[in-house]
């Protein structure tokens, strides 16, 4: 089945720094399919941080940044600079379903993300 | 942007007792998902729902879970009779259209006794 695979357990990062948390995918029920990062900050509930349709195609919001690649199957998300209200919980997923794209999601375990002042 | 609640936040329950848990989803939405999550585990897919009917379920649907959404109200999810690896924390989502963002509430932790 469909999986995804992304940075485990915790990442700290000082204030200002660069971040990448990595997200790579395995499909075979689509060739392409939609891919989405989503984020929990504490003490609220999952929201859609940004998503990718097309192969190639990069997605941005909030200073963050993720590209679709095919040839590795990854969309890594990336942050030139992060901020202390950027600590979260991160989910990379991907969506799928035989009743159309998307009808379900395949998620990531999530990355936590500490930024230190 | 677009809330969707859910209740309750926490429910104890005793193993072979039955459990509905409750979703307000924003409010024009018409498809309605339900997702497991296991504590260190991933979040999983169990239901898609439209128009009063199941499109999609996983393997974790088992037949003592079921869905409705009688006359636009609530999303609900029955769990009957529980058992001890229903704990976990269940999410709601909503989304407008198929295929489109799907919108989540904060979850029901749901504990198994």
């Amino acid at each position: 089945g469909d999986s995804v695979t992304q940075t485990e357990g915790q990442v700290t990062v000082s204030e200002s720094k660069s971040l990448i948390i990595n997200c790579t995918y395995s499909t075979t029920s689509i060739a392409y399919p939609n891919l989405f990062w989503y984020v929990r900050y504490p003490g609220e509930g999952l929201q859609l941080l940004l998503k990718v349709i097309t192969a190639g195609q990069k997605g941005s919001s909030r200073g963050f940044e993720a590209t679709y690649n095919k040839e590795t199957t990854s969309f890594h998300l990336q942050k030139a600079s992060v901020q202390e209200s950027d600590s979260a919980v991160y989910y990379c997923a991907l969506g799928e379903g035989y009743v159309g794209d998307n009808s379900k999601l395949i998620w990531g375990l999530g990355t936590s993300l500490v930024v230190n002042p | 942007g677009p809330k969707v609640l859910q209740i309750p936040s926490h429910q104890i329950i005793d193993m072979g007792q039955m459990v509905t848990l409750n979703c307000d989803p924003v409010s024009n939405h018409l498809y309605f998902y339900w997702y497991k999550q296991i504590l260190g585990q991933q979040m999983e897919f169990l239901v898609n729902f439209y128009n009063g009917k199941v499109m999609e379920k996983s393997k974790l649907f088992k037949d003592q879970f079921s869905v409705e959404r009688p006359d636009g109200s609530y999303f609900t999810l029955k769990i009957q009779p529980t058992a001890l690896e229903d704990s976990a924390v269940y999410f709601c989502a909503s989304s407008l259209v198929l295929g489109d963002t799907q919108y989540f509430g904060p979850g029901t932790r749901l504990l198994v006794l």
